[in-house]
């Protein structure tokens, strides 16, 4: 079945950096996801993807759809100590398909260093 | 506009004990969603509901799981009887339409002893 890469798996950093991930499939996909899920909480819908090549922002957070639509990125620019959490990236289960299920990668997990 | 609600947020029982998670979504919200997820993991889809109707439920286990959306509104989800390895936490979603963003609410963390 389609699986859902991300990378790093864990990152440490320091207020003020800078930081990016990444999320690759072997599979197309025509959405990407990308949610935030803090400790004892249900993930947070970050920033939604819709279009090869597409760049979005929300506040310091900036998330490309690859060309090859393969692959997605998330950059968070000066971190804060609030940034820390769990990142996901997901999209549906089928190339081009709606069948409503979201495939998650296995999480980037972010700390950050006052 | 008051988010996905579900409860309970926590829940400890033994082993062969049944136990239930209900779910409220986000008025408005046809397509309603139930998730699993262990720990370290991404969110793993159980069943999907369009209105009243499930419509996915291939990876839900029916031998021991059950779940309902009666008026297409509110859900509960069933484990009967739960084993050790179900200890998790149970996500609910919901989305305006099918495969549109999904918007998750806090998840009941079942710890079974």
């Amino acid at each position: 079945g389609q699986q859902l890469n991300q990378s790093p798996q864990s990152m440490f950093i320091q207020e003020g950096e800078d930081v990016s991930m990444n999320c690759t499939s072997s599979s197309i996909f025509n959405t990407w996801l990308w949610y935030k899920q803090d400790p004892g909480e249900g993930p947070v819908l970050l920033i939604a993807l819709y279009k090869a090549g597409e760049l979005t922002s929300n506040g310091r957070l900036t998330a490309q759809f690859g060309i090859t639509r393969k692959d997605s990125f998330l950059n968070i620019s000066a971190s804060i100590p609030s940034d820390v959490g769990i990142y996901f990236c997901a999209g549906p289960n089928t190339p081009g398909g709606n069948t409503g299920k979201l495939i998650f990668g296995q999480g980037t997990t972010l700390q950050v260093k006052p | 506009e008051a988010g996905v609600v579900q409860s309970p947020r926590y829940k400890i029982i033994e082993k062969k004990q049944p136990v239930a998670f209900w779910c409220n979504p986000i008025s408005g919200h046809n397509t309603l969603y139930w998730y699993l997820q262990n720990l370290g993991q991404g969110p793993e889809l159980l069943i999907r509901y369009e209105n009243e109707e499930a419509v996915d439920d291939s990876q839900l286990p029916k031998d021991r799981f059950s779940a309902e959306r009666l008026k297409g509104v509110d859900s509960t989800l069933k484990i009967q009887p739960a084993e050790l390895g179900d200890s998790a936490v149970y996500l609910c979603a919901s989305s305006l339409q099918m495969y549109n963003e999904q918007f998750f609410g806090p998840g009941t963390r079942l710890t079974v002893l």
